[in-house]
């Protein structure tokens, strides 16, 4: 089956610093990439999402770049803001809306 | 996006006993989903709710242990049957809604004593 890997675990970042946060993926067939950001209790938000006909994708300070190939996919967050501050999750999909998640990248953005 | 109402929000429970988690959707849905995160966790897949049949249950999960009842398209429940402290966990239920993509609702924070 499918397997999603996230790096980092945790991420300190300078406020007005950017963050990026990796996840891999093992099935090539996969063709649904959203990412999740999850503040401290509440539910897991989509942010951003990006279909495997698409390279890159943005929105305002955050972007998502997938490499098909590498089968590796990445969320940069630009001009960070303690807001930013939660944990984020990246998943993966085929289709079947089965969603893998990744382990999760805690950000902290000091002030 | 769809509006996705749980309760209850959050239970403390004796261990042995069980508790239902209902989930209300503003809008029929066809996708419906049960999700459960442990603390400090990522996601994981319970089981898919279907409309009119049995629940389609993960590998690791079975119906035993979280019947699901699925009566319509904007409604459903999650029973968490004989707890144990290892049933602590937020349990989320998700919709596939507008354009295709998932959303949470606003989860169930068990404790099981």
């Amino acid at each position: 089956g499918e397997n999603v890997e996230q790096h980092p675990s945790t991420l300190s970042v300078q406020e007005g610093d950017s963050a990026v946060i990796k996840c891999t993926y093992s099935d090539s067939a996969s063709n649904y990439f959203p990412w999740y950001k999850q503040e401290l209790g509440k539910r897991p938000q989509l942010i951003i999402d990006i279909r495997s006909n698409v390279g890159e994708k943005k929105d305002q300070r955050i972007a998502v770049t997938l490499n098909k190939t590498a089968k590796h996919f990445s969320l940069h967050i630009t001009e960070t803001q303690p807001e930013d501050s939660a944990v984020y999750f990246c998943a993966v999909a085929k289709g079947t809306y089965k969603y893998i998640f990744g382990t999760g990248t805690r950000l902290k953005v000091l002030a | 996006s769809a509006v996705i109402s749980q309760k209850p929000s959050r239970d403390i429970c004796q261990r042995g006993t069980s508790l239902t988690i209902q989930c209300q959707v503003d809008s029929q849905v066809t996708m419906m989903f049960w999700y459960r995160q442990q603390p400090g966790q990522s996601l994981t897949l319970i089981a898919t709710a279907n409309q009119g049949s049995e629940a389609t249950y993960e590998s690791g999960f079975v119906i035993d242990k979280f019947p699901i009842s699925r009566p319509n398209l904007t409604f459903s429940t999650l029973t968490v049957s004989n707890m144990s402290p290892e049933d602590s966990s937020i349990y989320l239920c998700s919709v596939v809604g507008l354009r295709e993509k998932l959303f949470f609702g606003s989860g169930t924070q068990l404790s099981v004593l």
